[in-house]
């Protein structure tokens, strides 16, 4: 079955230890999202990948960076993790944006922060 | 101002009972759409149901429909015949913006608990 894919599903990292986060789809979709969830909130976007261009949302702090070497997979990149990284960041695709736009989510990265 | 409004925390139904959950929004945007995601407790964003700002009918998945009012900017979510598995936090989303500036924007969900 096509599908959105994340690896690992919970990791586990140490205050301003590096840590990547992967997503990789089987759906060719062109349009690749990354959303952090935290506790008892809603998802928040934190930028997205059009093919190979990239865009940023006005908030996401500079900690958080992102990669996209092709069209099945991206990462999520963050530079010296803070306690208030704590969260499930997930994964989204979508085909193209518009009518046709509906998003598809992987099952989430749970990120502890000690 | 919420784009999004969701005013019900929480719900408790019986199972096979149907459910309506609520969901307001806000746009100036013509063009938008609507979107009812199911969230279980394994953290899983699961696509239930799309309706688009220019949809003449409600749309309707298996046992899930949209009910769209689009003059009250309303489009709560309708699961009939529930059942336990359908307990879970759900999620409405609304995409708005122009192509390769589109945004889905979410509100703070229902938590749907079915009760045997």
């Amino acid at each position: 079955d096509a599908m959105v894919i994340q690896n690992p599903r919970y990791q586990v990292t140490q205050f301003g230890k590096p840590v990547t986060l992967s997503c990789s789809q089987t759906l060719n979709h062109n349009v690749m999202y990354w959303y952090q969830q935290k506790s008892s909130q809603a998802p928040k976007l934190l930028f997205h990948y059009y093919d190979k261009d990239f865009n940023n949302e006005a908030d996401t702090p500079d900690n958080f960076q992102s990669r996209r070497p092709n069209t099945s997979f991206c990462f999520l990149d963050i530079r010296s993790p803070g306690l208030g990284d704590a969260a499930m960041y997930l994964c989204a695709t979508s085909r193209v944006y518009g009518a046709e736009g509906t998003q598809y989510f992987g099952p989430g990265t749970r990120l502890t922060v000690l | 101002a919420q784009k999004i409004t969701q005013t019900q925390p929480g719900m408790f139904v019986q199972e096979k009972e149907a459910v309506t959950l609520d969901c307001t929004y806000d746009t100036s945007d013509p063009s938008y759409g609507l979107f009812w995601y199911k969230q279980p407790s394994s953290g899983e964003m699961i696509f239930l149901i799309y309706q688009g700002s220019y949809d003449q009918q409600n749309a309707t998945e298996g046992r899930y429909s949209l009910n769209f009012q689009k003059a009250r900017k309303s489009a709560n979510l309708v699961i009939s015949a529930s059942q336990l598995g359908d307990s879970a936090m759900y999620f409405c989303a609304m995409r708005e913006g122009n192509f390769g500036n589109e945004k889905l924007t979410f509100g703070t969900g229902t938590r749907l608990t079915i009760i045997p």
